[in-house]
């Protein structure tokens, strides 16, 4: 069955600096996606990055990018440069099929 | 711009109550899912659908059924509601396939008293 694993309830970041956010998954799928969301405390949850599972390079959008290890079951966000305003829930999840697993979340915060 | 909408941000019900929980996406997306969200649990999903009138149970599918007669909306029923299905509601589309991130709603808060 698969499983998502975010060891992380909280953090917490300095303004500019970088953090990164666990991910492990487990699946017997060959093909699967990836995916990071963010959830503000107003509530609505933002896509933020999707790495495929057959993808070679790590995924980037702009300030977040995809530490993604296959081999290890890990797809770790990687987010640089922190602002004020990346004060959020951020969610991991995997897709197989119809379905998507999402974990507990982290909760990260940016002190200014 | 894409668009999920929810019928209620908020929403108080009764014991026993029948709830309808509504969902309208304006991006022709095939897939549709409703979750519930609780602290520390993530979100969990309750039912979806790939197409109009198909439905799949999701991993929490007791106490809800799920209604799709258009493709652009997807319901949520809670036949009887119980004060343990207070919690947060969140519906989302999707192209269908795993490879496309899930645009969601802006949920919808229930209490059941």
């Amino acid at each position: 069955a698969q499983k998502i694993t975010q060891t992380q309830p909280g953090m917490f970041v300095q303004e500019k600096e970088a953090v990164t956010l666990d991910c492990t998954y487990d699946t017997s799928d060959p093909s699967y996606g990836l995916f990071w969301y963010k959830q503000p405390s107003s509530g609505e949850m933002i896509f933020l990055i999707y790495q495929g599972s057959y993808d070679q390079q790590n995924a980037t959008e702009g300030r977040y990018s995809l530490n993604f290890q296959k081999a290890r079951k890990s797809a770790n966000l990687v987010i640089s440069a922190s602002q004020l305003g990346d004060s959020a829930m951020y969610f991991c999840a995997q897709s197989a099929g119809f379905k998507t697993i999402f974990g507990a979340g982290t909760r990260l915060f940016v002190k200014a | 711009d894409v668009k999920v909408t929810q019928s209620s941000r908020y929403l108080v019900k009764r014991t026993g109550e029948k709830v309808f929980l509504e969902c309208v996406q304006d991006m022709d997306h095939e897939n549709m899912f409703w979750y519930r969200q609780d602290p520390g649990l993530g979100l969990r999903l309750i039912y979806f659908s790939y197409d109009v009138k198909m439905k799949e149970k999701g991993d929490i599918p007791e106490g809800y059924s799920v209604s799709r007669e258009k493709k652009e909306r997807f319901s949520l029923i809670l036949e009887s509601a119980s004060t343990n299905q207070t919690s947060m509601y969140l519906c989302a589309s999707s192209l269908s396939g795993p490879y496309y991130e899930q645009y969601f709603g802006p949920g919808t808060r229930l209490t059941v008293t």
